[in-house]
């Protein structure tokens, strides 16, 4: 059961453009999500986060907009570099009962192209 | 303040012996997870430890696999008796602080790929 979904395993944009990276949740007790951006042969580095009181924050280049009657959030890149080619997951805390941990998204594989 | 520290990098085993996967957290962090990636596939968790205590191991196969998070020293994940299929990425993260029931900000180490011939 995939509680975190990213839809899309792969998006391809020009240099400049925007990028957006979708986010889709099934479990309403979800209140927390965090991004994170994974080079190859390296480990994920937190990227971003939202909690549910909010429905955007921003941090420099990056947006993150959430849409909780929708169970939706995207990661908006602006203007998209060639170093933001990368894998990014969508992740969110899971707290219930004895289980304490990030569900993860299958990842997006951003390509920016020159 | 130096990062996760994951070793070794690469590892290789035959099929049947042991393999320890050493994670050491960053300074001050108390928690500590686990995950694998097998290839084409996301980051599945495995294990949630704090010093000396087991929080969340809902992740991890019930045989074979065991971690550990001494008051002294790295953090182990341990598989015995391994297979090809447990070859993957694992990887290592540690967070400071208790935010979203401390699963809040994780810091990831490079991780150790796992090689089972």
């Amino acid at each position: 059961d995939q509680q975190v979904k990213q839809n899309s395993p792969s998006l391809s944009v020009q240099e400049g453009r925007i990028s957006i990276l979708n986010c889709d949740y099934t479990n309403s007790m979800f209140d927390y999500f965090l991004w994170y951006k994974k080079y190859p042969a390296e480990g994920p580095t937190f990227l971003i986060s939202i909690s549910s009181i909010k429905d955007k924050n921003e941090d420099g280049r990056f947006t993150v907009f959430l849409n909780k009657s929708a169970k939706h959030l995207s990661l908006h890149i602006v203007p998209s570099q060639p170093g933001d080619s990368a894998v990014y997951f969508c992740a969110a805390p899971l707290i219930a009962g004895n289980n304490r941990k990030l569900i993860w998204g299958l990842g997006t594989s951003l390509a920016v192209n020159p | 303040n130096a990062g996760v520290m994951q070793n070794p990098r690469h590892l290789v085993r035959r099929r049947g012996q042991e393999a320890r996967l050493r994670c050491s957290p960053m300074k001050g962090h108390s928690h500590v997870y686990w995950y694998r990636q097998l290839p084409e596939e996301g980051l599945k968790f495995m294990v949630y430890l704090q010093k000396e205590n087991i929080i969340d191991e809902s992740g991890m196969p019930k045989e074979r696999f065991s971690a550990e998070f001494p008051k002294e020293g790295p953090s182990i994940l341990r598989i015995q008796q391994v297979v090809r299929g447990d070859s993957a990425a694992y990887f290592c993260a540690s967070s400071p602080r208790f935010i979203a029931g401390g699963l809040g900000e994780q810091f990831f180490g490079p991780g150790t790929r796992l090689t089972v011939l």
